[in-house]
């Protein structure tokens, strides 16, 4: 079945760029979809279709995918936005199902 | 507002059953395919299951650890969706989340973001 890989942690000081992976074989191929979720709550999707934002979501997010890896940049890092972060695909192989990558915990300095 | 409430969840012994809801308002649920999720304690994001609209024969989708125990099914006269789980175990203790899926195709011709999530219901399997 398929695998998305993310780093288990990203820490990054205030005002900087974090940047969240996920890898995947040919995941370029793929549409990839990415949800924060912070202590407590449900998730939140904040990129979709690769590199779409939702209404609401600020212009600090912002998503590419290509190859094998598919990548979340946070600009210019505020303190809320320490969560957890997901990338998402759907598998349409014979055995379709939705697939999550294992979270990337986002640390604000 | 657009929302999905998650109902029915609890503590169960192993072998048990339970039967979860979750209410949709706020937009055409009868439009829209519908997943569960689930997510065990300190542990990522699971998806369960999904079931299809009715332009797509309600047909449904299931993850591995779930086939043959878990049923989704839907009433779109309630606007409800309804998850059925039996033989349960230690491990499917999680919080499991509702979310609507969009209606839009992606690159594999699947509708695949979900875009509504729910709060969540526990469920907690224990003797």
């Amino acid at each position: 079945s398929y695998v998305l890989t993310q780093p288990p942690s990203v820490s990054v000081a205030p005002g900087k760029t974090a940047r969240i992976t996920c890898g995947g074989n040919n995941i370029g191929s793929k549409s990839v979809h990415w949800y924060q979720q912070k202590p407590g709550q449900a998730p939140v999707l904040v990129i979709y279709y690769d590199s779409d934002r939702p209404s609401g979501i600020p212009e600090r997010f912002s998503g590419s995918n290509s190859g094998n890896t598919a990548t979340l940049t946070i600009s210019r890092v505020e303190a809320g936005d320490e969560a957890d972060y997901y990338c998402q695909v759907w598998d349409s192989s014979s055995d379709r199902h939705v697939v999550f990558g294992g979270g990337t915990k986002l640390t604000v300095l | 507002e657009v929302q999905l409430v998650e109902s029915g969840g609890g503590l169960v012994q192993p072998g048990g059953s339970l039967r979860l809801s979750c209410a949709a308002s706020g937009f055409t649920f009868s439009d829209h395919y519908m997943d569960w999720v689930r997510q065990a304690p300190g542990k990522g994001l699971e998806w369960v299951g999904r079931t299809r609209n009715k332009a797509n024969s309600y047909t449904t989708e299931y993850a591995a650890s779930v086939k043959g125990r878990f049923t989704i099914s839907r009433d779109d006269s309630k606007n409800s969706l309804y998850l059925q789980m039996n033989s349960l175990k230690t491990e499917d203790t999680a919080v499991y989340y509702c979310a609507r899926v969009g209606l839009d195709y992606d690159s594999s011709g699947e509708q695949s973001l979900m875009d509504v999530w729910g709060k969540g219901t526990t469920v907690t399997v224990s003797s």
